[in-house]
């Protein structure tokens, strides 16, 4: 299994650009999350979904939007980029039938807007 | 879900256990304690739960007091491939999207 894989690794944005980064999972996991990570702090959630068609807001959801197609992937979308979305952005999964709820974590998407 | 206080930083001497400690005075009956961890520009990689009862993998030890406000993480031989930040994560296993809250966490430093 490779996991959970995101694309692009480094991204530069101009201010007002529009991108969207890519996640999958090959664990036929049923939830998925992304979160985003500033210089020095935790990790705040920015959307997550239950499963394929069902999405909801995190804590920081504006800015940003989601889609889930498929229980493989969850693209996650930046509208008019500011440099307050500055910062890395890891997706995640997990499995609600395994009772612990553990999130398996992508390496990540750091993105620079300017 | 319940917070949690770690502390900032944490130096452990490389072969010996790092007990990492975490104060999590308010958590609910049906709250679970997580550990997480962060090696530098990686994504956060689970390493063990727990609700009341002590846990063992093959990663990492947690024992959790009997009242529950506390617990420990223990890596019994602490390697330098184990410099990292470790959050403590208190919440609810349920099926309502399980998001996890991450706090500051302990940023713990094997050293040679």
């Amino acid at each position: 299994n490779a996991g959970v894989t995101q694309t692009p690794k480094f991204r530069i944005l101009k201010i007002g650009q529009s991108m969207t980064l890519q996640c999958t999972q090959d664990m036929n996991h049923n939830y998925m999350y992304w979160y985003r990570q500033d210089p020095g702090m935790g990790l705040k959630l920015i959307y997550y979904s239950v499963g394929a068609g069902i999405t909801d807001k995190g804590e920081v959801p504006n800015g940003y939007n989601v889609s889930r197609s498929t229980t493989e992937d969850f693209p996650l979308r930046l509208e008019l980029a500011a440099p307050s979305q500055t910062s890395v952005y890891f997706c995640a999964s997990s499995y609600s039938a395994s009772g612990s709820y553990e999130q398996y974590f992508g390496p990540g998407t750091r993105l620079t807007v300017t | 879900d319940a917070k949690t206080t770690q502390p900032t930083s944490m130096d452990c001497a490389e072969g010996r256990a790092a007990n990492l400690p975490c104060n999590h005075s308010t958590i609910s009956g049906n709250e679970y304690v997580y550990w997480y961890r962060q090696i530098h520009s990686q994504g956060p990689q689970y390493i063990i739960h727990g609700l009341k009862n002590n846990e063992t993998n093959e990663m990492a030890s947690l024992i959790i007091t009997e009242d529950r406000k506390s617990s420990t993480l223990i890596l019994p031989h602490a390697t330098l491939r184990d410099t990292a930040v470790y959050y403590c994560i208190v919440r609810v296993a349920d099926n309502a999207g399980n998001m996890l809250t991450f706090g500051g966490g302990t940023r713990l430093m094997v050293k040679p």
